[in-house]
């Protein structure tokens, strides 16, 4: 079965530094999502990305953060400048184009910021 | 407006006893709903979904849910829990609006097991 898949599993950064966490999507998905959990919490919203443009974002996504389609396969976070309390499970997901088919999640990137 | 509501943020059962994940959602749309359950340092994985084909859905690992529109519920049962249920659940609600499809969680119940 199609999987999504997220790389790194797990990304130490210094506050201040760029991140960027990738995703590889399922291949005929359209619509792409990032989630984060900070750890014991909810997982929370932060952007939805369709016809390569974001469709709608939540109040963590401020401005420190972005979102790119490169290519016809990667899905890309990035994060300018870490803070810490930007440490946290970052969870990328897929979807197809029917109001029934579920999201698909990765294995999530662990980021620490120190 | 759209919200999901699970009204435990902890269960606790014992061994071979039954499993009532409780989840209340709203939506002005006509949406969706899906378990998912995360293990211990895992990712997040479908348990079952309501797609409007039957109230009654069956899921992996034996789980079920009911779709209660009256009720606006989506609760999620197991006769009989085991061991390796024990983890995080989340209740999450989709619905298609204009800009693409909205999909919010719940704030997660984690549920334990007693040997």
């Amino acid at each position: 079965e199609p999987e999504v898949t997220q790389t790194p599993s797990h990304q130490v950064t210094q506050m201040g530094q760029e991140v960027i966490l990738r995703c590889v999507p399922i291949s005929n998905h359209l619509y792409f999502y990032w989630y984060r959990q900070i750890l014991g919490q909810k997982v929370e919203f932060l952007v939805s990305f369709y016809n390569n443009e974001i469709s709608e974002k939540s109040e963590i996504f401020d401005d420190q953060f972005s979102v790119e389609r490169p290519d016809g396969s990667n899905f890309t976070l990035k994060i300018r400048s870490t803070k810490l309390e930007d440490s946290a499970m970052y969870f990328c997901a897929s979807k197809g184009d029917s109001v029934n088919s579920p999201l698909h999640f990765g294995n999530g990137t662990r980021l620490t910021v120190t | 407006a759209q919200s999901v509501t699970q009204l435990d943020s902890h269960v606790s059962v014992s061994e071979g006893t039954p499993v009532l994940l409780r989840c209340n959602y709203s939506s002005s749309y006509s949406p969706s709903l899906f378990w998912y359950v995360q293990h211990p340092n895992k990712g997040l994985q479908l348990l079952l979904k309501y797609t409007s084909a039957a109230t009654l859905v069956k899921g992996i690992n034996g789980f079920e849910a009911e779709f209660k529109k009256s009720e606006t519920s989506f609760h999620l049962t197991k006769p009989s829990a085991h061991m390796s249920d024990a983890a995080e659940y989340f209740c999450v609600v989709s619905d298609l609006r204009a800009g693409g499809f909205k999909t919010i969680f719940g704030a997660g119940t984690r549920l334990f097991v007693k040997a």
